[in-house]
């Protein structure tokens, strides 16, 4: 298995402009988290769905931000408009439930600044 | 708050000397998980502990838990310069969102580790 895949790796924009970021899941597993790594405020759990149904979104910032999973093998966060402080690393990562305990598999992050 | 707190905050060895990072926690875990980041990458799971045991190993890694106290330890044995990168432990409490029981990971700042060659 390729692991969890992101897109784009890294991605600079100006302030106001829409962003979205994507993300593969690994085959077969049925969690799927969006997380947020700042220098300050660390990694951040944003969102996670289990089977493509949003389960806990309380970590979404702002109504800015939007995450859909339209299937078992897709996902995007969304960010409109972007603003300077968005600048962060956004990671995915996935689960299964059958594995022991929700150890969680990571993508390699998207590098995201917002100029 | 449900996060880990790592200390130290940076550790810098070298190469063949044990390195010690230290986690503590605030409320109740199911369990209590190490990843590691190498710079520019994702996060990799290292070890996991359940809240029912104390101690776990896994080749060089050594992890401790004392619920009692609310803290864990991992320990790099004979670091070696690839151990270089940041360690992060993560709790797990179970919640019942959506139907559905699942374990929420919980991430401290995490330690970054030097391992001089």
């Amino acid at each position: 298995d390729a692991g969890v895949i992101q897109s784009p790796r890294h991605e600079v924009t100006e302030m106001g402009q829409e962003v979205t970021l994507r993300c593969k899941p690994i085959s077969g597993h049925d969690y799927l988290f969006w997380y947020r790594q700042t220098m300050m405020r660390g990694l951040e759990l944003l969102i996670y769905f289990n089977n493509n149904v949003p389960i806990d979104d309380s970590g979404m910032p702002e109504d800015r931000f939007s995450a859909k999973m339209p299937n078992a093998s897709f996902s995007t966060l969304k960010i409109q408009p972007s603003e300077p402080r968005d600048s962060a690393v956004y990671f995915c990562a996935s689960s299964a439930l059958l594995l022991s305990y929700n150890e969680q598999f990571f993508g390699p992050g998207t590098r995201l600044t917002v100029l | 708050s449900q996060q880990g707190e790592e200390d130290p905050q940076a550790l810098s060895i070298q190469e063949g000397e044990n390195a010690t990072m230290n986690c503590s926690y605030k409320t109740s875990i199911n369990n209590l998980q190490w990843y590691r980041q190498n710079s520019g990458r994702g996060l990799v799971h290292l070890i996991l502990i359940r809240s029912n045991e104390r101690e776990k190993h896994s080749g060089r890694l050594r992890v401790t838990l004392d619920t009692s106290k609310k803290s864990s330890s991992l320990l790099i044995t004979a670091s070696r310069a690839a151990d270089t990168a940041s360690y992060f432990c993560a709790t797990v409490h179970f919640s019942n969102a959506g139907g559905t029981s699942y374990g929420k990971l919980t991430f401290g700042q995490g330690t970054i580790l030097t391992v001089h060659p």
